[in-house]
Parts: structure tokens; C-alpha cells; sequence
């Protein structure tokens, strides 16, 4: 199963961007990077995805390393409803399912 | 958009029992996997039905079957329940799953 690596928890100050940081070590040439968040008593919610460019959305931006083996999700600035556990998976052709991790706790300081 | 429903939100069940846990794909999904999470664990892959088959399956017992429907619905059914059944059995639909899931809000699983 894949395997993903990000640090237990994580805070930051309200206003202030946050790069939440994530290791790929198995991961394939042609693997789908996702990230989820998941709020208390809520399932997780779709942040973004990318294969190997960064890419930006309304809710964050993705920076993908070029040997892929690592990625960053950026908040650009950081809101107390951004407060939540965050999960770095992947996606794979042939292997259609997210494995998740115990995922980044992040807290926000207002 | 209703997103993905599921149902029953909560549900205590004895040692032994059997319980089915529904789910209704977001409009436009047609395909619908499920995933179990014990508290303070991060998601585990279960299975994934699509076209009304199962596709793909997780490190789960035969106690735990699934089935999707024609309007591709879906439910999980777990046999022969255990106390560490307990956990949010969470539902999640797509269409292209590289473009992403929606998941549900869950179903909170109490065995005693």
C-alpha cells in the first residue's frame, strides 16, 4: 500500500500562511498526489490533487517536488475554520483507493 | 447539490449482530467506496463498488459485504459483529477518482 509521512501536528498563527508538509516514499510515476482535511464529527472534504505541476485552487495551492517524493499544501492565509486534521494520500491507476495516513493536526492561533 | 448521504448517522448494535449502512453517491458518482475509522486513525480502505461489482478490496474480513445498485446506491453490511467494530464508516463517491472523492458525514458504529 502507499506509503505517505507528514508531522502529527502543526500550528500557526490566524492570517499567516501554512505549508503542511508530506513525504511520498513508494510512490509511482504515475500516482495522483490528494489532499483531504477533516473537521471534528465530519468526514473528510476534497482540498486538491495534482500528478506532477503545482496547482492552485480557491481553498489552497500544491507544491509538488520534481522526484515527486514530497509535496506541500499551502494555505495561503490561514482562518480558524481551517483548523482540522490534514491527509496527504495518493491515487493510483490500477490501484483506485486512498490510503490514508493519521494525517497533520493543525491548530490555528488566532 | 446533496452531496453524499448517509444513513443512519448513529447506531448501537450487541456483539453478534449484523448491521447494514447506506449510502447515496453524490449526483453524477457512479462510483462508491467505503472506508472504517477508529478513533484518532486516519481512513482504512474497505472496498469499492462500481458498475454494481465490487472492484477493489481492503484488509477486511468476509464479515464485512457490500453492494451497489442500479442508481448506484450502496450499502455495507457487517456479520457477526465485534466490539472493535466500533468505529465512523465513512461512504465516499466519484466519478474519475484521480479528480477526487466526496465523502459523507458517516455512519457512527457503537457494538457493546
Amino acid at each position: 500500500d502507499a506509503k505517505t509521512t507528514q508531522p502529527n501536528s502543526m500550528e500557526s498563527n490566524e492570517e499567516e500562511p501554512v505549508h503542511l508538509p508530506c513525504n511520498h516514499s513508494t510512490i509511482s510515476g504515475t500516482d495522483y498526489i490528494h489532499w483531504y482535511r477533516q473537521l471534528p464529527s465530519q468526514g473528510p472534504e476534497y482540498v486538491i490533487h495534482g500528478l506532477t505541476s503545482n496547482v492552485n485552487n480557491r481553498m489552497a495551492s500544491l507544491a509538488i517536488a520534481e522526484d515527486r517524493k514530497s509535496s506541500t499544501l499551502i494555505l495561503h492565509r490561514a482562518t480558524l475554520r481551517d483548523a482540522a486534521v490534514y491527509y496527504c494520500t495518493q491515487w493510483g491507476f490500477g490501484n483506485e483507493k486512498l490510503t490514508f495516513g493519521t494525517g497533520t493536526r493543525l491548530t490555528i492561533i488566532p | 447539490d446533496a452531496g453524499v448521504t448517509q444513513s443512519p448517522t448513529h447506531l448501537i448494535k450487541t456483539r453478534g449482530q449484523q448491521v447494514t449502512l447506506r449510502c447515496s453517491p453524490k449526483s453524477g458518482h457512479d462510483t462508491v467506496s467505503w472506508y472504517q475509522q477508529a478513533l484518532g486513525q486516519g481512513p482504512q480502505f474497505i472496498f469499492q463498488y462500481y458498475e454494481e461489482e465490487e472492484r477493489q478490496r481492503g484488509n477486511f474480513p468476509d464479515r464485512f459485504s457490500g453492494h451497489q445498485f442500479p442508481n448506484y446506491s450502496s450499502e455495507l453490511n457487517v456479520n457477526a459483529l465485534l466490539l472493535g467494530d466500533s468505529a465512523l464508516y465513512l461512504c465516499a463517491s466519484s466519478f474519475q477518482g484521480y479528480n477526487g472523492y466526496t465523502f459523507g458525514s458517516g455512519t457512527r458504529l457503537t457494538v457493546v
